[in-house]
């Protein structure tokens, strides 16, 4: 069955440094991949999506992510960091049924 | 444009009740989606609706029905509601035919079934 695993539950990065976030999917045909950002008490926001083509996407807020078909991962970075991008993230491919499978997150905390 | 809408933004039920939440998509969208979110299962696909009709369904039991109007407007229903039911409800909706659009969510429904 096809899933999405995020490693990491909780980052916390000090503000202006870099970020990865980590998402490994298990899918056996070409993916659709994506990434989403949740506010508190918001609801989630689409910063980027893979479907073909170049294997680094660009999205909104200064955030991209690569895809890796070799190690079925498509990591979300950003160079430099604000106090608002602390949220949650989430990662999210599309399965065969067009269902969006969910991670189960990863909630970044910035330190000033 | 406007964006997604959901009614209530919160709501509080006891066991055994019913309840029925409401989206409404982009103007033009006419696809609306169903998630639950919780601290432990994370977001779960519900079913997703497409011109009237329902194109997916997720591993929830039959206590979970929904439809959608000529309008796109969705509801969801859940009947003989338990406690594991509390939950952010969220909606979302996407355009076009193509299934892989992006989806645009709404704030959600936070339910508390005490």
């Amino acid at each position: 069955a096809q899933s999405v695993t995020q490693p990491d539950i909780h980052i916390t990065v000090s503000e202006g440094a870099s970020l990865e976030l980590r998402c490994n999917y298990s899918y056996g045909a070409t993916p659709y991949l994506f990434w989403y950002v949740q506010s508190p008490g918001q609801g989630l926001q689409l910063l980027l999506k893979y479907f073909s083509g170049d294997t680094l996407v660009q999205g909104i807020k200064g955030f991209e992510a690569e895809f890796k078909r070799s190690q079925s991962s498509f990591n979300l970075r950003k160079p430099s960091v604000h106090w608002s991008d602390a949220a949650e993230y989430f990662c999210a491919v599309a399965d065969r049924d067009d269902k969006i499978i969910f991670g189960k997150g990863t909630r970044l905390h910035i330190l000033p | 444009k406007a964006g997604v809408t959901q009614t209530p933004r919160y709501l509080i039920k006891t066991r055994g009740q019913q309840v029925t939440l409401s989206c409404s998509p982009i103007s033009g969208h006419r696809s609306v989606s169903w998630y639950q979110q919780t601290p432990g299962q994370g977001l779960q696909f519900l079913f997703e609706y497409f011109s009237e009709t329902q194109r997916n369904k997720g591993n929830f039991p039959g206590r979970f029905s929904g439809r959608q109007f000529s309008n796109s407007r969705s509801e969801m229903n859940v009947s003989t509601l338990e406690l594991g039911d509390s939950a952010l409800y969220l909606c979302a909706s996407s355009g076009g035919t193509s299934r892989h659009y992006e989806q645009y969510f709404g704030p959600g429904t936070r339910l508390t079934v005490t």
